[in-house]
């Protein structure tokens, strides 16, 4: 099965610094990679994802880089704030008509100093 | 903007009774899923259910757990025998289609004592 693997465990960077997050997954088959936001308490919110046709998406502050040879895909967030501040997880699976079942990696802390 | 509904938020329950964990997804998605995670862990996959069947599952969704849609809003996850392992935030989720992204509602935590 799909095995994903995500770095660092934590981060910590000052406010308005960049955050790299990275995950390298093990299936070849698969072609959707969403990043997801889980503030203290809460339910893991999408804020990214990707697809196997394409290398880069960008949403604002965030962006997610995908290399499918490498098998490996970022996020980045440029111009960190505070409110930045959650536990990451990067995910990837090939759906089918049956569904779409998430892999998860086991999350960055990210924490972002005022 | 639409939400999945889960109840209870929080349940604590003794070893070896049984629980269940209900769900109202997003009434126009078609595909429905269970995860948890274990405090402090990933999200783990436990199985998605499509077109009323068992469409996937994990190793974790042993002969223990079970799921139904008993009627056209509610899903249910069920514990026959609550094991002390078994306590975690468990998740549900649904999507309209059987890509993509979906949306996931703000969990129960179960602590079995």
């Amino acid at each position: 099965g799909e095995n994903v693997e995500q770095h660092p465990s934590t981060l910590s960077v000052q406010e308005g610094d960049s955050a790299v997050i990275k995950c390298t997954y093990s299936d070849s088959a698969s072609n959707y990679f969403p990043w997801y936001k889980q503030e203290l308490g809460k339910r893991p919110q999408l804020i990214i994802d990707i697809r196997s046709n394409v290398g880069e998406k960008k949403d604002q502050r965030i962006a997610v880089t995908l290399n499918k040879t490498a098998k490996h895909f970022s996020l980045h967030i440029t111009e960190t704030q505070p409110e930045d501040s959650a536990v990451y997880f990067c995910a990837a699976s090939a759906h089918n008509n049956a569904g779409n079942m998430l892999t998860f990696g086991g999350g960055t802390r990210l924490m972002v100093k005022p | 903007e639409p939400e999945v509904t889960q109840t209870p938020s929080h349940q604590v329950t003794q070893m070896g009774q049984e629980v269940i964990l209900r769900c109202v997804p997003i009434s126009n998605h078609l595909y429905f899923y269970w995860y948890r995670q274990i405090l402090g862990q990933k999200v783990e996959f436990l199985v998605s259910f499509y077109n009323n069947e068992i469409s996937e599952k994990s190793e974790i969704f042993d002969d223990q757990f079970s799921v139904e849609r008993p009627d056209g809003s509610n899903f249910t996850l069920k514990i026959r025998s609550t094991k002390l392992e078994d306590s975690a935030m468990y998740f549900c989720a649904s999507s309209a289609q059987g890509e993509g992204g979906y949306t996931f509602g703000s969990g129960t935590r179960l602590t079995v004592v």
